[in-house]
């Protein structure tokens, strides 16, 4: 079956530091690639996506290849804030099936 | 911004109680779910709608009950409240069609749930 199996958190930086946040997936064909972000009290916003292998999903700074090769989707920023910190999820949508699957969330704690 | 509302934001209610969450998008969409997220942030799939009439339990076992009679609208039902059931509720819904670019999820802001 489908799934999606995202770094443990919570990962703390410091402000400006460079961000990266692992995740991998199992699925068959070619699956939807995405990144949600909630951000305290919140539900969850995307925050970037990508549809096809090789494509770059970029968003606020944020960004994320869609890598077939290694079935993988890392996020990365160059430089985060402290406005970056909350929980980021990793999600899929296979070809052919409606229902998105989710990693477990990583959160992430940006000090000043 | 997403057009999906949840409401109330906050519930407060005492054991024995029957609420209802309601969840309401105005995007048309045919696709809705109902995700329970744990105090460690993981999200459960409970419910998940094709359309109208048409309603489908998730990987986690649930004693909500869900409705689908309109198209923009996928109450979420509790009979008897339980403090177990205390949590985080997320609503949420999707567009499908066959090789469409747009295939994101669009949540709602979540009614968060205590049972005392």
């Amino acid at each position: 079956g489908n799934s999606v199996t995202q770094m443990e958190g919570p990962v703390t930086l410091s402000e400006e530091a460079f961000l990266t946040i692992n995740c991998t997936y199992t699925a068959t064909g070619y699956p939807s690639l995405f990144w949600y972000v909630q951000y305290p009290g919140e539900g969850l916003q995307l925050l970037l996506k990508a549809t096809k292998a090789d494509d770059k999903g970029s968003n606020k700074g944020f960004e994320a290849t869609y890598r077939k090769e290694t079935t993988s989707f890392h996020l990365e920023k160059g430089s985060v804030q402290v406005s970056d910190s909350a929980v980021y999820f990793c999600a899929l949508r296979r070809g052919g099936s409606y229902i998105p699957t989710f990693g477990r969330g990583t959160s992430l704690i940006v000090h000043p | 911004e997403a057009d999906i509302y949840q409401t109330p934001r906050y519930l407060v209610i005492g054991t024995g109680k029957k609420i209802t969450l309601e969840c309401s998008q105005t995007m048309g969409h045919d696709k809705m779910y109902w995700y329970q997220q744990d105090p460690g942030m993981e999200l459960h799939l409970i419910h998940y709608s094709y359309g109208v009439n048409s309603t489908e339990k998730g990987d986690l076992s649930s004693e909500s009950t869900v409705s689908r009679i309109r198209t923009e609208h996928f109450p979420l039902t509790l009979e008897s409240a339980r403090p177990s059931h205390t949590s985080q509720y997320l609503c949420a819904s999707s567009e499908y069609s066959f090789g469409s670019m747009n295939t994101e999820a669009f949540f709602g802001q979540g009614t968060r749930l205590t049972v005392v």
